[in-house]
């Protein structure tokens, strides 16, 4: 079973300038989450999309961070305009629902840092 | 709210020692825990987990009881290996639906030979 897909897995950017990060999650797994992982401190949820809607976005910088599942697989997350502070690994997990026993599965992680 | 706890590291072993990595949480309802490990260059994989009070978890030798009285749930092996080295997060999923993860800030583990 081929497990969660991210790209790219390094990006260096400047300040203010746009990033964009790609996901796919395990075949046949509804629910997708995007975490930031800030060196140091353990993975923070940005994101939960169960199918193409948004479950949980209530830790998402709304006015800079955006996340999309159109077709409820793949999902990208964008950053425009960046800032320092966003440098961090961000994580994509898939489970096949949403109970408090289904496991995630996480991929390898996308490793960003602003300039 | 919710919340896990977590030892500070780094924690240095020397090979076939015992280990113990503290972890409490706060949570509400009747949350599931979980240890997760991530080696260097890997993503975050799932070590063990449990899912009420009382429940012990255990893989590749490691072991965590679920503690509702002490709400703890200490991560232990009793001889660690070289490829034990990692960095170990403890997490809970609150109770209900949902599934949003509450993780600590790792613990980074190193066993020299």
């Amino acid at each position: 079973e081929a497990g969660v897909a991210q790209s790219p897995r390094y990006k260096i950017i400047e300040k203010r300038q746009s990033v964009a990060f790609w996901c796919n999650p395990i075949s046949g797994h509804a629910t997708l989450y995007w975490y930031q992982q800030i060196l140091g401190q353990g993975p923070k949820l940005l994101i939960q999309f169960q199918n193409n809607g948004v479950v949980d976005d209530s830790q998402l910088p709304k006015d800079r961070f955006s996340a999309e599942r159109l077709k409820g697989v793949d999902s990208t997350l964008k950053i425009q305009p960046a800032k320092l502070e966003d440098s961090a690994v961000y994580l994509c997990a898939s489970s096949k629902g949403t109970r408090n026993y289904n496991e995630q599965f996480f991929g390898p992680g996308t490793r960003l840092t602003v300039l | 709210g919710n919340s896990v706890t977590q030892m500070e590291g780094p924690v240095t072993l020397s090979e076939e020692a015992f280990l113990t990595i503290n972890c409490t949480y706060t949570a509400t309802g009747y949350p599931s825990l979980f240890w997760y490990v991530q080696y260097p260059g890997e993503g975050l994989q799932l070590l063990l987990k449990a899912t009420k009070a009382d429940d012990k978890g255990s893989n590749k030798g490691f072991e965590a009881t679920y503690r509702k009285e002490t709400t703890s749930f200490h991560l232990e092996k009793g001889s660690v290996q070289v490829s034990d080295s990692a960095v170990y997060f403890c997490a809970l999923i609150s109770g209900g639906t949902g599934n949003q993860f509450y993780f600590g800030t790792g613990t980074s583990l190193t066993v020299i030979p």
